[in-house]
């Protein structure tokens, strides 16, 4: 029961140029999704959030697009900087829950 | 910055041991989760809890697994009688808000080993 899908398992880019990284979900009471970055050996980190209520949320070199209809985020990172590698994973919520079901998780490189 | 803290980081024991993790949430925060991550795969929602209850759980929260907030500051997560596929790291989060802006914070996570 996949209800969130990173297809990608991984993704090389050059610095300097633009990461998107893709997320699908099945479930159409998500309503809240985060994108969250992870190191080995640590935590996730939070990166960025966006509600069901839009379709873009953007926080400095990070942007997340939301589209609803086609059940997909993205999120992109303008320019991409070595210390950027790492995995990505997106996370989804619907109301009436407590818990996030994160994809698979992407892994970014980025090359210097 | 506030940060959730985790004890042990890396615990290894014995099959049918009975093995407790630690989690210090974040102090003004409401609502604590447990989540864990086997080598390679997805990070999976064990358990959510608020107000000293469990609020959810997901299917691999079975009776092999208790939480408890024993005292204003702790938030545990016990594990009876291991399992070999039981070694996964262990996140611990906790989030202010239930619902709409309910970002989770994590701790650095306990790497649990059953040998």
């Amino acid at each position: 029961d996949q209800q969130v899908k990173q297809n990608s398992p991984s993704l090389s880019v050059q610095e300097g140029r633009i990461s998107i990284l893709n997320c699908d979900y099945t479930n159409s009471m998500f309503d809240y999704f985060l994108w969250y970055k992870k190191y080995p050996a640590e935590g996730p980190t939070f990166l960025i959030s966006i509600s069901s209520i839009k379709d873009k949320n953007e926080d400095g070199r990070f942007t997340v697009f939301l589209n609803k209809s086609a059940k997909h985020l993205s999120l992109h990172i303008v320019p991409s900087q070595p210390g950027d590698s790492a995995v990505y994973f997106c996370a989804a919520s619907g109301s009436g829950t407590y818990k996030y079901i994160f994809g698979t998780g992407t892994r970014l490189k980025v090359l210097a | 910055e506030p940060e959730v803290t985790q004890t042990p980081s890396h615990q290894v024991t014995q099959m049918g041991q009975e093995v407790i993790l630690r989690c210090v949430p974040i102090s003004n925060h409401l609502y604590f989760y447990w989540y864990r991550q086997i080598l390679g795969q997805k990070v999976e929602f064990l358990v959510s809890f608020y107000n000293n209850e469990i609020s959810e759980k997901s299917e691999i929260f079975d009776d092999q697994f208790s939480v408890e907030r024993p005292d204003g500051s702790n938030f545990t997560l016990k594990i009876r009688s291991t399992k070999l596929e039981d070694s996964a790291m262990y996140f611990c989060a906790s989030s202010e808000n239930r619902m709409g802006a309910n970002v989770l914070t994590f701790g650095a996570g306990s790497r649990l080993t059953v040998l």
